[in-house]
């Protein structure tokens, strides 16, 4: 499967707990996008990162949020001291060129519960 | 700045009627994308159409069709003689091309709902 893969698809944490959700895109593409659904909520967006440099975080709360995205490896969306109010769907996307173009390809999302 | 709207939050059809979902969007740009996205019960995200700004030629795909009026600064979506596997959240994205790099604006989405 040659998409974008995320895991864990569920993750449950209880509050003050850390949470690391995991992105790796598709073959060849260097632009990866962390999206936020809350329950019965349209995507909001959090995140742009270009390998190993964040390009656009204006979508992220300033704390207990942050994400990475290096040289070798997936990106990386980390919470930091879970409250009640983190659990969403936390999606994925990838493109090959930069933003704008909106070629945006979506992994299945990793749903954070927290208790 | 950009906005979509999706009026219609939750549109129930009985299965073989035709449904349309509206979408608005605001956008200061010349130069934009719209798209249609699916999200089924499993909850993944489903590409369905990408139209640039400059083609404002309708679109069909099978029992898919889009319509897309500058003018309105609408882009629905409709399905024709809808099945009970079309019930899913549909949403609607704008992307401008050059204001930024914030790549999609989703819409709050249309939940569908198609009764056998």
């Amino acid at each position: 499967n040659a998409g974008v893969m995320q895991n864990p698809r569920h993750l449950v944490r209880r509050r003050g707990q850390e949470a690391r959700l995991r992105c790796s895109p598709m073959k060849g593409h260097s632009h990866v996008y962390w999206y936020r659904q809350l329950p019965e909520e349209g995507l909001k967006f959090m995140v742009y990162l270009q390998k190993e440099n964040i390009i656009d975080e204006s979508g992220m709360p300033k704390e207990r949020f942050s994400a990475e995205f290096p040289k070798e490896g997936p990106s990386i969306l980390r919470i930091q001291q879970v409250v009640r109010g983190d659990s969403a769907a936390y999606f994925c996307a990838s493109s090959l060129r930069s933003a704008n173009t909106g070629e945006l390809f979506f992994g299945e999302g990793s749903r954070l519960t927290v208790l | 700045a950009q906005k979509v709207t999706q009026a219609q939050t939750e549109i129930s059809v009985v299965e073989k009627e035709d449904v349309t979902l509206d979408c608005v969007y605001e956008t200061r740009d010349t130069t934009y994308y719209l798209f249609w996205y699916k999200q089924p019960p499993s909850g993944e995200l489903v590409f369905l159409i990408r139209r640039n700004s400059f083609d404002e030629q309708n679109e069909i795909s099978g029992r898919y069709s889009w319509n897309f009026q500058k003018s309105t600064s609408s882009f629905n979506f409709t399905i024709t003689a809808s099945q009970v596997v079309d019930s899913a959240v549909y949403f609607c994205a704008l992307s401008e091309a050059y204001s930024g790099n914030t790549p999609l604006v989703f819409g709050k989405g249309t939940r569908l709902s198609v009764i056998a």
